[in-house]
């Protein structure tokens, strides 16, 4: 069975520090890969997704990147954080068009 | 750029009522998915719609998708405290290449 694994589940980083956010899934290949920011229980904001290897879509100016070095794993970063960089990142895959996304638990994100 | 408006943001209700969700496009989905959301962890696909006029049930939820796939409603029956919780519309859009865009939430709370 497919598995989506993100981590840390939390953490915590001074302003102008770099981040690394890891997710990769495992039990299929080619996925879709997404990465969603959510703010205080709201709506999911949609950052970056991607439909192979090294091919990236942003969503949204931003300070915030992403990179998909492998099949099956995908990494937020930045170079520097700023204090609106705080909140709940969700990273997330699907099969295909029209498939239903599945979600890794989360990485709740503060900035300070 | 598409955008999905959901309604209400908050719902608060006694455990018994009904309740309904909605969720609002001007485009036309090629599908829709509807999630629910424990805090701190990653949303949960209920169901999909794909077809214009479809009607999906799970248990006392009922998910209609509208004739020009435009907009969709959840109904809960005789909801429970069971039932609290942030639910979220998810749709993808035709010229999107699949990408699934989130409506704002609802924060349903059922009172016992």
């Amino acid at each position: 069975s497919q598995t989506i694994h993100q981590w840390p589940a939390t953490l915590v980083q001074p302003v102008g520090s770099p981040l690394s956010l890891e997710c990769t899934v495992e039990g299929t290949s080619n996925p879709n890969l997404y990465w969603y920011r959510q703010a205080a229980g709201r709506g999911l904001q949609l950052l970056f997704y991607s439909v192979g290897i090294g091919q990236i879509s942003s969503e949204v100016p931003q300070n915030l990147s992403a990179s998909r070095p492998q099949d099956r794993q995908f990494i937020l970063s930045s170079k520097k954080l700023l204090l609106s960089d705080s909140g709940f990142y969700l990273c997330a895959w699907t099969g295909g068009y029209n498939s239903p996304l599945h979600f890794g638990n989360g990485t709740r994100l503060t900035v300070t | 750029t598409q955008l999905l408006e959901q309604s209400p943001q908050f719902l608060s209700i006694q455990e018994g009522e009904n309740l309904t969700v909605y969720c609002n496009s001007s485009s036309v989905f090629s599908s829709l998915q509807w999630y629910r959301q424990e805090p701190g962890e990653g949303p949960v696909l209920l169901v999909t719609v794909v077809t214009g006029g479809e009607v999906k049930k799970l248990k006392r939820l009922t998910f209609q998708f509208g004739d020009a796939r435009k907009d969709s409603s959840l109904h809960i029956t005789a909801a429970q405290p069971g039932d609290t919780g942030l639910y979220l519309c998810a749709g993808a859009f035709y010229n999107q290449g699949g990408k699934l865009i989130f409506g704002q939430g609802t924060e349903l709370s059922v009172k016992p």
